[in-house]
């Protein structure tokens, strides 16, 4: 299929360890946004790439989340020194232009278990 | 945080009725998205509505901007089994957010025994 991907689907880590969440978005999509989802609750967001470009992280919880999408392209989520509050799912969505009318197209998540 | 609000909060249904639900906001949203969320999977657009007073259907579903721009409804007729899952309504952040989203408390449809 032609969908957004990410992976792995599922990360369970200690905490302290370091974590690297993957999203392959549609081909040719320009926008790439991160949502963090916890149990029971809507996604939020936290941040967005226009291309390579980090244009808002303002939804990042901490300097301990860190994203990059260095060719436009694929991206990672990072997030050091894992908290038990950072469990949750991990979206990825991506959309053709990032006009505001634009669909974003989400992939399954990553579920994210900290013990 | 989050700054819509869903009701109901989760609801049940028997073949064959007609659900309805309802988003409210404190703010005032230029665009009104529905989204259907399945277990492990990512959210998916139902409905996507742009004008206020708009009234927007996708088979089954009917969806109406409210005219304050402050809500927004989703009908759903003759539901199927299919129509079980996580509601969303969702929308571009009301004041300088670009194209992020802000997404709803969510309506969970379960099927009635």
């Amino acid at each position: 299929g032609a969908g957004v991907s990410q992976s792995p689907r599922y990360k369970v880590a200690k905490r302290g360890q370091d974590v690297a969440l993957r999203c392959d978005p549609i081909s040719g999509h320009v926008s790439l946004f991160w949502y963090q989802q916890a149990l029971g609750q809507g996604p939020e967001f936290l941040t967005y790439f226009q291309n390579e470009a980090q244009l808002d992280k303002s939804g990042l919880p901490s300097d301990r989340f860190f994203a990059e999408r260095p060719e436009g392209s694929v991206s990672t989520l990072k997030i050091q020194r894992t908290q038990q509050e950072d469990s949750a799912v991990y979206l990825c969505a991506s959309s053709y232009r990032g006009h505001s009318t634009d669909t974003q197209y989400f992939g399954p998540g990553t579920r994210l278990t900290v013990l | 945080g989050q700054q819509l609000n869903q009701s109901p909060q989760s609801m049940f249904i028997q073949e064959g009725e007609d659900v309805s639900m309802n988003c409210t906001s404190s703010s005032i949203f230029n665009t009104w998205l529905w989204y259907k969320q399945d277990p492990g999977e990512g959210p998916v657009l139902l409905i996507a509505l742009y004008k206020a007073g708009e009234l927007t259907s996708n088979g089954r579903l009917t969806a109406q901007f409210g005219i304050t721009r402050k809500d927004s409804f989703l009908n759903i007729s003759a539901s199927i089994p299919s129509d079980v899952g996580i509601y969303f309504c969702a929308g571009p952040f009301p004041t300088g957010g670009g194209n992020k989203l802000t997404f709803g408390t969510g309506t969970q449809l379960k099927v009635e025994l």
